[in-house]
């Protein structure tokens, strides 16, 4: 199993504002998801990106993955307050569990 | 219809009791896990199931046992309960590789005292 490292660890930002936060891994894998989590309830899958894309698109979200770096973003436009959230990114290898890292905590501020 | 669904939420104990938490699956899932979220927020595996396989992470106390009636239920037994379990604890399943998302139920907050 590889773990995720979330950047930043805490993120502040005004209502309208876009909310970017990346993710590292070390191994290879074949896709690369990320999470959401409210405050005391479970994780939501939000997006999955193959190892092939480089670029994914799910409403507001925008996700961006970089095999050569080992990198992967995420881009909320136009967050709300309802964004306020911890976000976590599970970079997959078949046959592995995910191991999630620390997370990035987002605060949208009204 | 909860997809996953854990009970109880909440779990106050004392130390040293046997403890048991439910998860069931509607959603035909062919894996099922349990998560341990610690005071940090890091989420670790415990364990992972299916049918035909139980991975264990191996830092798991053999305290914890997960016990798995049919493929839509994964409970988690712990014995002989320690301050240092104080935790959440969610359950999750996935379909085929987990390739198209983990489905996490909201968790259960156990309290040792």
């Amino acid at each position: 199993s590889q773990q995720g490292e979330e950047d930043p660890q805490a993120l502040s930002i005004q209502e309208g504002e876009n909310a970017t936060m990346n993710c590292s891994y070390k191994t290879s894998i074949n896709n690369l998801q990320w999470y959401r989590q409210n405050s005391g309830r479970g994780l939501v899958h939000l997006i999955l990106i193959r190892s092939n894309e480089r670029e994914k698109h799910s409403g507001r979200l925008r996700v961006t993955l970089d095999t050569s770096k080992k990198s992967s973003s995420l881009l909320i436009t136009a967050s709300r307050a309802a964004d306020t959230a911890s976000y976590f990114c599970a970079p997959q290898n078949y046959g592995q569990n995910f191991v999630f890292g620390p997370g990035t905590r987002l605060s949208v501020l009204p | 219809d909860t997809a996953v669904s854990q009970t109880p939420k909440y779990l106050v104990t004392q130390m040293g009791n046997d403890k048991s938490i439910k998860c069931e699956q509607n959603l035909g899932h062919d894996t099922m896990y349990w998560y341990k979220q610690d005071s940090k927020k890091f989420l670790k595996i415990m364990f992972s199931y299916n049918n035909k396989e139980l991975i264990i992470n191996e830092t798991v106390p053999n305290r914890f046992s997960p016990k798995s009636p049919d493929k839509a239920h994964l409970n988690l037994h712990i014995n002989s309960l320690e301050l240092g379990d104080s935790a959440v604890y969610f359950c999750a399943s996935a379909a085929g590789r987990g390739d198209r998302g983990y489905t996490f139920g909201s968790g259960t907050r156990l309290t040792v005292v």
